[in-house]
């Protein structure tokens, strides 16, 4: 059966530290992988969505970036973090037709 | 640019009580709609998953209907029990592998 693990599961990071967040999928192959931001009380933003090694896809300009170094995993990074990237965090995956499955989240809160 | 909204954005009813929860959507080009639920602080789990040539899913006390042409879905929940207390998110695939989510109906099951 396929599987999706993400992390860390909690981060604590100062303004102006780097982010790397990680996320790996099991049991598939050639997904659909995305990362989402879910900031209190609103709804699931789409930040990026590959559809394959090295195909980035980004809905939202942002100082955030991701990669996908390999088949089953996808990556989400920053250089800098700003207080505003502060939120909770998902990765997921999916193939053509079928339900996205998503990870149990990452809570990255910026101070 | 696919917008998706829910309606109402908190519901509270008492046990055993029959609820109805709604979604909608801007463009009727869609691939599926998926409802979803939330626990604090956790992933989604995938509920129920109506494909665009469908009216309708059924999962136990749950019911999904689908409306393409209008727009619209909704989300049946029968004889409701505390347990179902969570955030119910709809999400609809557009052509492309992207995912649009609504901004989540939160319900209180009082016992």
């Amino acid at each position: 059966s396929q599987t999706i693990h993400q992390w860390p599961a909690t981060l604590v990071q100062p303004v102006g530290s780097p982010l790397s967040l990680e996320c790996t999928v099991e049991g598939t192959s050639n997904p659909n992988l995305y990362w989402y931001r879910q900031a209190a009380g609103r709804g699931l933003q789409l930040l990026f969505y590959s559809v394959g090694i090295g195909q980035i896809s980004s809905e939202v300009p942002q100082n955030l970036s991701a990669s996908r170094p390999q088949d089953r995993q996808f990556i989400l990074s920053s250089k800098k973090l700003l207080l505003s990237d502060s939120g909770f965090y998902l990765c997921a995956w999916s193939s053509m037709g079928n339900t996205i499955y998503f990870g149990e989240g990452s809570w990255l809160t910026v101070v | 640019k696919q917008e998706v909204t829910q309606i109402p954005a908190a519901l509270s009813v008492p046990e055993g009580e029959n609820l109805v929860l709604n979604c909608s959507f801007t463009d009727s080009a869609i691939y599926n709609l998926q409802w979803f639920r939330q626990d604090p602080g956790k992933g989604l789990t995938s509920l129920l998953l109506i494909q665009s040539s469908q009216r309708e899913q059924t999962s136990g006390r749950l019911n999904a209907s689908l409306d393409k042409s209008s727009g619209r879905s909704t989300l049946y929940i029968a004889a409701s029990q505390p347990g179902d207390s969570a955030t119910y998110l709809c999400a609809v695939e557009n052509t492309g592998n992207q995912f649009y989510f609504g901004t989540g109906t939160s319900l209180t099951v009082i016992p």
